[in-house]
């Protein structure tokens, strides 16, 4: 059972736009920032999102994060092939302990 | 570029003991944290615990306390996690990653990540 609660799986067609929700308490996202990890079949983990609305440099616009309390949104905008993938949110707890979601897979129709 | 590279798949028995480790390359190795995060087949992201290399101050998640151990090596900038006791269970890929922050906001994430080291426990 992951500390932040993610939808399992979300789907669109290519061109649209998809989100993915990321929930938490007051003990985590409440009272840190959000990061974002996408990770492709079979490769490791990789930075999307920081700073809860951050692109490290090399990441296309297309992707955003958002946060508004104890919730974070990762958003994605003209949907490509090559972003089915497991996406992750990570923060943090009271005892400055990263903690992540359960991941969403995205499927691009 | 900052990277780190992780030692590569291992195959062992229960019981037997296993170190796997993490170099880092282009950063100051002791200058940045260096976590490990377990995923089990078809699983999420479990953080295990982290270390400091600048003087290996360690932290560990309560779920994996007592059952790895963390370390590093600063002369040769490379942290290790390891087992004295395998278990069927422990099967799963294993991520290094460095914690990178923000001096500014105070806000931290793990970036870059290594690129997995496999452990097999199977008798």
């Amino acid at each position: 059972q992951s500390v932040l609660t993610q939808p399992p799986s979300v789907s669109a067609a290519p061109g649209q736009n998809v989100t993915i929700s990321c929930s938490g308490s007051s003990s985590n996202i409440g009272n840190n920032y959000v990061s974002w990890y996408q990770q492709l079949p079979g490769t490791a983990p990789k930075l999307l999102i920081y700073d809860n609305n951050k692109r490290p440099s090399g990441i296309p616009g297309r992707f955003s994060g958002s946060k508004s309390g104890t919730s974070a949104t990762l958003g994605i905008t003209g949907l490509q092939t090559g972003d089915e993938a497991d996406y992750y949110c990570g923060s943090w707890d009271s005892t400055l302990s990263p903690v992540f979601g359960g991941g969403t897979k995205l499927t691009v129709l | 570029e900052v990277q780190l590279v992780q030692s590569g798949a291992e195959v062992r028995k229960p019981g037997e003991s296993l170190k796997i480790s993490c170099k880092g390359s282009g950063y100051i190795f002791t200058s940045y944290w260096i976590g490990w995060v377990r995923q089990m087949p078809g699983k999420g992201l479990e953080w295990m615990g982290i270390i400091y290399p600048g003087d290996s101050d360690t932290r560990y998640s309560p779920s994996f306390q007592g059952q790895v151990t963390i370390s590093a090596d600063k002369s040769i900038s490379t942290a290790y996690l390891q087992w004295s006791s395998l278990k069927a269970s422990d099967t799963a890929m294993y991520y290094c990653a460095r914690r990178d922050n923000d001096v500014l906001t105070g806000d931290k994430w793990f970036d870059p990540w290594g690129r997995g080291t496999l452990v097999t426990v199977s008798s």
